[in-house]
């Protein structure tokens, strides 16, 4: 079946520690994003990608990094320039110039926290 | 820049009656999509239900309604038959434009998570 698989679902970082959030989906999707949740609030996103080797920063990109080398995989860095990265990332896909009616396929979210 | 407002943190349902969960949004677009996701404690997002600017009638799917007016801008979902799996946190979301483009995202509101008790 297709779907959106993130890696780890709990991770912990030290301070001062960059880590690699996973995300790959095998959906033939265009477009990917990051989001991130803190606890009892919305998503915010990260950063999107709607094509290979080409990003762009979303509302709250200081202290994150990612890169799109292929259309299948995403990832997430988390750099030690993120002062308050506790929290969970949901990573999502979605086709472009097609009209969807579910918006985004999304993956089940890794869990960071700061130690 | 688009917006969404949920204004209910917390809402409380018995089981088997009905709730409304509201939304209202702001856009300047005349072409845009709105969404509603859940989100069990597991933290998956679950796609519930769609509603087009243009679409004339309100959508359903199953327990799921939208209460879409557009003139007052707000698109609220209407759960009947609540179950005690419903309890969940829900986001209602928007997207410019109702065809996908480069460029489009989805916006989210804060979310309101909703209680269903015995």
């Amino acid at each position: 079946d297709g779907g959106i698989t993130q890696s780890p679902k709990y991770l912990f970082r030290k301070e001062g520690q960059n880590v690699t959030l996973s995300c790959e989906q095998n959906l033939n999707h265009d477009a990917m994003y990051w989001y991130r949740q803190d606890p009892g609030q919305g998503l915010r996103l990260i950063y999107y990608s709607q094509i290979v080797n080409d990003f762009q920063k979303g509302d709250i990109a200081e202290g994150y990094s990612v890169s799109r080398e292929k259309k299948e995989s995403f990832p997430l860095t988390v750099t030690s320039a993120q002062k308050n990265p506790t929290a969970f990332y949901l990573c999502a896909s979605s086709p472009i110039w097609t009209r969807t009616n579910y918006g985004y396929t999304f993956g089940s979210g890794t869990r960071l926290t700061v130690v | 820049a688009q917006k969404i407002t949920q204004t209910q943190p917390g809402m409380f349902v018995q089981e088997k009656e009905a709730v409304t969960l509201d939304c209202t949004y702001d856009t300047s677009d005349q072409s845009y999509g709105l969404f509603w996701y859940k989100q069990p404690s597991s933290g998956e997002m679950i796609f519930l239900i769609y509603q087009g600017s243009y679409d004339e009638q309100n959508a359903t799917e199953g327990r799921y309604s939208l209460n879409f007016q557009k003139a007052r801008k707000s698109a609220n979902l209407v759960i009947s038959a609540s179950q005690l799996g419903d309890s969940a946190m829900y986001f209602c979301a928007m997207r410019e434009g109702e065809w996908e483009t480069s460029g489009s995202r989805l916006t989210f509101g804060e979310g309101t998570q909703l209680t269903v008790n015995p």
